[in-house]
């Protein structure tokens, strides 16, 4: 069975540029969280989806993040414009319902 | 408030010799516990997890952890460690019960030496 899959493993882009990483949940799993880890940081939540809705979006930094999850499958993280500190490591997981998470290798986002 | 605490930052100990990693959480009641291990280059790999029963856990790798509800912690160990276990090692918590977002510690860089 493969696990999760994160794309692409490593982006390095400009400050104000845009760019979308994109994970594939373990299939059959209905539930995808994105994770994000800055310099040497805690790995803390950004949001939650059940399926295609967004159940927890707590964590999202602000505006100029933004998640989809259409069809329920794969999902994708766009950072529009990018800034200096959104630098790091950003994680996705999937689970099954009353299931641990499985996680991802991880994006390795520098903006610079 | 609901945290999650890694005292060491970085631990080093000699190829054989025992390892403890610790970890304490706060919180009211007691939550989902795990320890995840993230190899360089690797992704996050769970270890093991408790959510209730026998208080000694036992992981893969040859990892276990013991949860102290008195002392509200989860501390994770093995006997003899390999050189590849140099690796650095999250305990991690879902505080509201059910499989919500998991809340991390900030990790223990682990260092063997020969």
């Amino acid at each position: 069975e493969a696990g999760v899959t994160q794309f692409p493993s490593h982006s390095v882009i400009e400050k104000g540029q845009t760019v979308t990483l994109r994970c594939d949940p373990i299939s059959g799993h209905d539930n995808l969280y994105w994770y994000r880890r800055v310099m040497g940081k805690e790995i803390k939540f950004l949001l939650h989806f059940v399926k295609e809705s967004k159940q927890d979006e707590s964590g999202m930094p602000n505006n100029r993040f933004l998640a989809e999850r259409t069809g329920g499958t794969y999902s994708t993280l766009k950072v529009q414009p990018a800034e200096l500190e959104d630098s790091g490591v950003y994680f996705c997981a999937s689970s099954s319902l009353g299931s641990e998470q499985y996680f991802g290798p991880g994006t390795r986002l520098t903006v610079t | 408030a609901q945290s999650v605490t890694q005292p060491d930052i970085h631990i080093t100990v000699s190829e054989g010799a025992s390892l403890e990693l610790r970890c304490n959480y706060s919180y009211g009641a007691t939550p989902y516990l795990f320890w995840y291990v993230q190899s360089p280059g690797q992704g996050l790999q769970l270890l093991l997890k408790y959510f209730s029963g026998d208080t000694l856990v036992q992981g893969i790798k040859g990892f276990e952890a013991e949860f102290k509800r008195s002392q509200s912690s989860f501390n994770l160990r093995k006997p003899s460690v390999h050189w590849s276990d140099a690796a650095e090692y999250f305990c991690a918590v879902v505080f509201s019960g059910g499989y919500q977002k998991v809340t991390f510690g900030t990790g223990t860089k682990l260092q063997v030496i020969p």
